[in-house]
């Protein structure tokens, strides 16, 4: 079973736009990440955040995390056409090693 | 650093027969870990590998089986395929047990698997 379930299930935007990209899961984690997947490719690591922190940057990326909520946001800014991809969002169990993925969210960038 | 290297990529079995994908970690790492991605199912974690043991496994059934070498390669084996074992199988290496120490995962490209 899935532990994150990930909304919206698709998003189009233009190009130049923000995409915003929400995450729920449901038991205690030790940290939440974020990967992307090209269609029919392998995913990649995108960023991580661990359960004490609130937000994390990278490059065009923003990852928030509220653990009262159990809830993660993926925010894009200023996306490219080259952003479109399947985004991922996976959580490990403080309890567990194994990476748990959610259903994913899949971003259309039109230029 | 060469990347997870996942041989074959493309592959086409019919109902009944079985398979074996294999799987080439980063250089250095010691855990591999399977997943079975499909349409209706999302991704569903299949194994855990490390130091050839297998430390977490996911509920699939029996049909679905792996190990691990000691220079960390790793197969993976579904015997008797049915139809709905059609998926792409990715592997994924990282140094410790897991992404619970080490963070992220390493993925390969996958094994398309169809099965008519």
């Amino acid at each position: 079973s899935q532990q994150g379930e990930e909304d919206p299930q698709a998003l189009s935007i233009q190009e130049g736009e923000n995409a915003t990209m929400n995450c729920s899961y449901k038991t205690s984690i030790n940290n939440l990440q974020w990967y992307r997947q090209n269609s029919g490719r392998g995913l990649v690591h995108l960023i991580l955040i661990r359960s004490n922190e609130r937000e994390k940057h990278s490059g065009r990326l923003r990852v928030t995390l509220d653990t009262s909520k159990k809830s993660s946001s993926l925010l894009i800014t200023a996306s490219r056409a080259a952003d479109t991809a399947s985004y991922f969002c996976a959580t490990i169990e403080t309890s567990g090693s194994r990476l748990t993925f959610g259903e994913g969210t899949q971003l259309t960038v039109n230029p | 650093k060469a990347g997870v290297t996942q041989t074959p990529r493309y592959l086409i079995k019919t109902r009944g027969q079985q398979v074996t994908l294999s799987c080439s970690p980063i250089s250095g790492h010691r855990s591999v870990s399977w997943y079975q991605q499909t349409p209706g199912q999302g991704l569903q974690f299949l194994f855990e590998y490390f130091s050839e043991t297998q430390r977490n496994k996911g509920n699939f059934p029996g049909r679905f089986s792996g190990r691990q070498f000691s220079n960390s390669r790793s197969e993976m084996n579904v015997s008797t395929l049915e139809l709905g074992d059609s998926a792409l199988y990715l592997c994924a290496s990282s140094l410790g047990l897991g992404a619970r120490y080490t963070g992220e995962l390493f993925f390969g490209e996958g094994s398309r698997l169809t099965v008519l």
